[in-house]
């Protein structure tokens, strides 16, 4: 099973600042089949990036994702007030399918 | 409009049974893959099992693998979790979740709103 690490478990940041939430895989993630989902309170995750780099659709190009092999990186380029939600991880290549622990992004 | 609709969730007792059912609408269900994922209150994502189009290929998170049956009905447009000698640590709120693209297993872009199932005598 390929455990993903998520660093750090939380930021505190204000709107207008540039966020870099960091996964980690224990092996390589097959074809850098990795998704970042975001999630606020009461409602289910939202697909942001699959394919470790290509933006899902409707989401704004102020986030972008990158990495490949073990180390995957999402970036959110001046932070609006909602995006402030907890941001996953999740590798989609082998099985089982893997979640990472979780960063959340909160209001400084 | 592309929709998931879970139901079935309750209270139920340890060590029996309980089925929950995923409805979809808005898409040609049969062309993606389908998936349960998991979320105590609280805390972190969970995969439960994922089941392909045609329900060739179908996986499970080793927590569940025994007691959990995934399972799909094409023409009902449905998909199904039968949870068998359930556990106290399968309390969380279920979400069916259907693949980002034809042919492709994960990527979970359509998200239902969730079933709680909550395991307690």
């Amino acid at each position: 099973e390929i455990v993903l690490t998520q660093s750090p478990g939380t930021l505190s940041l204000s709107p207008g600042e540039r966020v870099t939430l960091s996964c980690r895989a224990s092996q390589s993630v097959s074809s850098n089949y990795l998704a970042w989902y975001q999630q606020k309170p009461g409602q289910a995750p939202r697909l942001l990036i699959y394919g470790a780099s290509s933006r899902a659709t409707g989401i704004p190009d102020r986030f972008s994702g990158s990495g490949s092999g073990t180390d995957f990186t999402l970036t959110i380029n001046r932070l609006e007030p909602e995006d402030f939600a907890v941001y996953y991880c999740q590798q989609y290549g082998s099985s089982p399918l893997t979640f990472g622990g979780g960063t959340k992004v909160e209001i400084k | 409009e592309v929709q998931l609709v879970e139901s079935g969730g309750g209270l139920v007792q340890p060590g029996r049974s309980l089925r929950l059912s995923c409805a979809a609408s808005g898409f040609t269900f049969d062309d993606f893959a389908m998936h349960w994922v998991r979320q105590v209150p609280g805390k972190g994502l969970e995969w439960v099992s994922g089941i392909s189009w045609k329900s060739g290929t179908i996986g499970y998170a080793d927590s569940v693998t025994g007691r959990f049956t995934i399972s799909r009905d094409n023409g009902k447009k449905s998909l199904y979790l039968q949870m068998n000698s359930l556990r106290a640590e399968d309390t969380a709120l279920y979400y069916c979740a259907r693949a980002f693209e034809r042919g492709k297993w994960g990527g979970f872009d359509i998200w239902g709103q969730g079933t709680m199932v909550t395991v307690s005598s």
